[in-house]
């Protein structure tokens, strides 16, 4: 079974552009979560989307946003960037939404994308 | 006061060297992970846990539910182990600690 794969792998954009990172889950998955990943931060959570729906989200501006598709494929975007939003974005993807009662779903992690922002 | 701490930050052993991390956290969770995460940035996750103890190999984790608290073993340490081991909660939402960095010489 493929992993969890998310394009592109590497992204450098300039302050004010906006990006579209991809994430595709693991077949049958229909939970994906977003996260950012900095040194000085370390993992934050940023969203969470099951059947499309957007079931939580971390404390990021409303410049971060995402979308989940109906084959649970995972977009996100980010609109006029910051220095400050250079980092690693993971995605993972999991059979369940995480919180919910008698859960216990393991998140496979994509490989990443990296953003460099100019 | 971050709501998932661990403990130490940085780690440097001998091969062979029982290892021990530590991650507490001050809210209610569902479940506990722990992670580990190799230069270059995948992530891989080792375990999932919402009582008592699991093994995996070489790696044992182990939580405490009263007392807020979990610890991730590694017996036999090998310099593959080199990583960073993070620790994550369940709460509605995953909380992050700031990861362990374990660095196993030869």
């Amino acid at each position: 079974k493929a992993g969890v794969t998310q394009t592109p792998r590497y992204l450098i954009k300039t302050r004010g552009q906006q990006v579209t990172l991809s994430c595709s889950p693991i077949s049958g998955h229909r939970s994906v979560s977003w996260y950012q990943q900095t040194p000085g931060q370390g993992l934050q959570f940023l969203f969470e989307y099951f059947s499309e729906t957007q079931r939580n989200k971390g404390n990021f501006p409303g410049r971060f946003s995402g979308r989940q598709f109906s084959n649970s494929r995972s977009e996100m975007n980010v609109s006029t960037l910051e220095l400050g939003d250079s980092a690693l974005y993971l995605c993972a993807s999991s059979l369940l939404p995480s919180g919910v009662v008698g859960a216990q779903e393991t998140q496979y992690f994509g490989p990443g994308t990296r953003l460099l922002v100019l | 006061k971050n709501e998932v701490e661990q403990s130490p930050q940085n780690l440097t052993a001998q091969e062979g060297e029982f290892i021990t991390i530590n991650c507490s956290y001050s809210v209610g969770i569902s479940a506990l992970h722990w992670l580990q995460q190799h230069p270059g940035g995948g992530i891989v996750s080792l375990f999932m846990l919402s009582s008592g103890k699991k093994k995996h190999g070489r790696l044992i984790a182990t939580i405490n539910i009263q007392e807020k608290h979990s610890s991730l073993h590694i017996t036999a340490s090998h310099p593959r182990d080199s990583a960073v081991y993070i620790c994550a909660v369940n709460n509605d939402k995953i909380i992050f600690g700031k990861g362990t960095r374990l660095h196993i010489l030869p």
